[in-house]
């Protein structure tokens, strides 16, 4: 089964319009983190947010804000105040706290178009 | 300022010809990793390392060779490459601290890149 889902392979939205970005994931394990990243056309990975399983709050770093709800295990992104520079790959990935080697599992991505 | 390093950001080499691609970290990291992204398949790990001389498979080891003789240095071996070794990798750092009051200390932040292209 998918650990992390991320249903939307595309996304458009105009300049200064907030933008959601789905992200469902799935875990047994009680400690967890989840982590979105962005990638632009020049390819590197650039970390945006964080936001623990523990957390009461939902994440916010400027633009970017995380609404999690660990009822329905869903931790989308939102990008308020759209610009041009937002166009990229995103991606969501959750850390297990479980496992000792820490490593990140992946969504597939979505892809964000920003329009003038 | 805080980054990682990774070197070369671009290798079109053929096969069975070894190369390593170095990586370096002046975060004072003890966690290092390696992941490779394919289309299709995502970011998977393919070794990682806790500190200096503990290393550990991840996902999909098979075909590479890792090193941590140095906290701030993780290179990534290709003893005989293969085209199936074509891809986009990453080496990533992060601290084992405990959580700090706010976030989380243990983000995993990403190098360049290296576009790997093996004929």
């Amino acid at each position: 089964a998918q650990k992390i889902t991320q249903t939307q392979p595309g996304m458009f939205v105009q300049e200064k319009e907030a933008v959601t970005l789905d992200c469902t994931y799935d875990t047994s394990d009680p400690s967890y983190g989840l982590f979105w990243y962005k990638q632009p056309s020049s390819g590197e990975m650039i970390f945006l947010i964080y936001q623990g399983s523990y957390d009461q709050q939902n994440a916010t770093e400027g633009r970017y804000s995380l609404n999690f709800q660990k009822a329905r295990k869903s931790a989308n992104l939102v990008i308020s105040a759209s610009q041009l520079g937002d166009s990229a790959m995103y991606f969501c990935a959750m850390r297990e706290m479980g496992t000792g080697r820490r490593a990140l599992t992946f969504g597939s991505g979505t892809r964000l178009q920003v329009q003038p | 300022e805080a980054q990682v390093t990774q070197n070369p950001r671009y290798l079109i080499t053929v096969t069975g010809k070894k190369l390593t691609v170095t990586c370096s970290q002046n975060m004072n990291h003890e966690y290092m990793s390696w992941y490779r992204q394919d289309p299709g398949l995502g970011l998977r790990q393919i070794y990682y390392s806790m500190n200096v001389e503990v290393t550990d498979k991840g996902d999909v080891p098979e075909g590479y060779k890792v090193s941590r003789k140095e906290k701030r240095n993780f290179p990534l071996i290709l003893e005989s490459p293969s085209p199936n070794q074509t891809s986009l990798y990453f080496c990533a750092s992060s601290s084992l601290a405990s959580r700090g009051l706010r976030g989380s200390t243990d983000t995993q932040y990403f190098g360049p890149g290296t576009r790997l292209t093996v004929l």
